[in-house]
């Protein structure tokens, strides 16, 4: 049983740029949230997606976007790159469906920004 | 606004040693509390949930305690191994949406 699986693992980008990053969920999972955690912090969420539509939202700015596909796998992409963007980017699935669950997350994509 | 804090930041003990680590958030109103174990540059893994209608959960040598009311959990490690080196952080869910609030997490070291 495949758990969550991010890709890619490293991406260095240059300020200004655009990024997106991708997510698989678990097997049998159908809700999908992103967290941002910089160097010795704890996860941030930013948002989170369930039947193909944002849900909930952290405190981050619009150049912060996502889309989840009907197989339940999504994407997060960053607009204007900026280095304060440097972080470990983690996804986490779940699934309303069962009810009380702990979540699943993967191994993050770790973006730099030069 | 919901605030989490972790106590000791770092924590270095020498293998065996019983150990406790703190966690504690400013608004009671939880729907649970998750325990997360994070290795160097991986991601998290899950180890304990706590419901907020229970007081503790327990999985081998691991025990994580929950008092609501005065907004504190503890995870309870018991005969450290140096394989329990490890960053662990603890986060709340503040609703039924799987949003989690994080601590910083305490880095930990057990030495040989």
């Amino acid at each position: 049983d495949a758990g969550v699986t991010q890709s890619p693992t490293h991406l260095i980008k240059t300020r200004g740029q655009q990024v997106t990053l991708r997510c698989s969920p678990k097997s049998g999972h159908d809700t999908v949230s992103w967290y941002q955690q910089a160097l010795g912090q704890g996860p941030q969420f930013i948002f989170q997606y369930y039947e193909e539509e944002e849900r909930q939202r952290g405190n981050f700015p619009d150049r912060f976007s996502g889309h989840q596909f009907p197989n339940y796998s999504s994407e997060l992409n960053v607009n204007a790159l900026l280095l304060g963007d440097s972080a470990l980017y983690l996804c986490a699935s779940s699934t309303k469906v069962q009810g009380l669950q702990p979540q699943h997350f993967g191994d993050g994509t770790r973006l730099s920004i030069l | 606004k919901q605030e989490v804090t972790q106590i000791p930041a770092a924590l270095s003990v020498p293998e065996g040693e019983n150990l406790v680590l703190n966690c504690s958030f400013t608004d009671s109103a939880i729907y649970n509390l998750q325990w997360f174990r994070q290795d160097p540059g991986k991601g998290l893994t899950s180890l304990l949930l706590i419901q907020s209608s229970q007081r503790e959960q327990t999985s081998g040598r691991l025990n994580a305690s929950l008092d609501k009311s005065s907004g504190r959990s503890t995870l309870y490690i018991a005969a450290s191994q140096p394989g329990d080196s490890a960053t662990y952080l603890c986060a709340v869910q503040t609703d039924s949406s799987y949003k989690l609030i994080f601590g910083s997490g305490t880095r930990l070291l057990v030495r040989p």
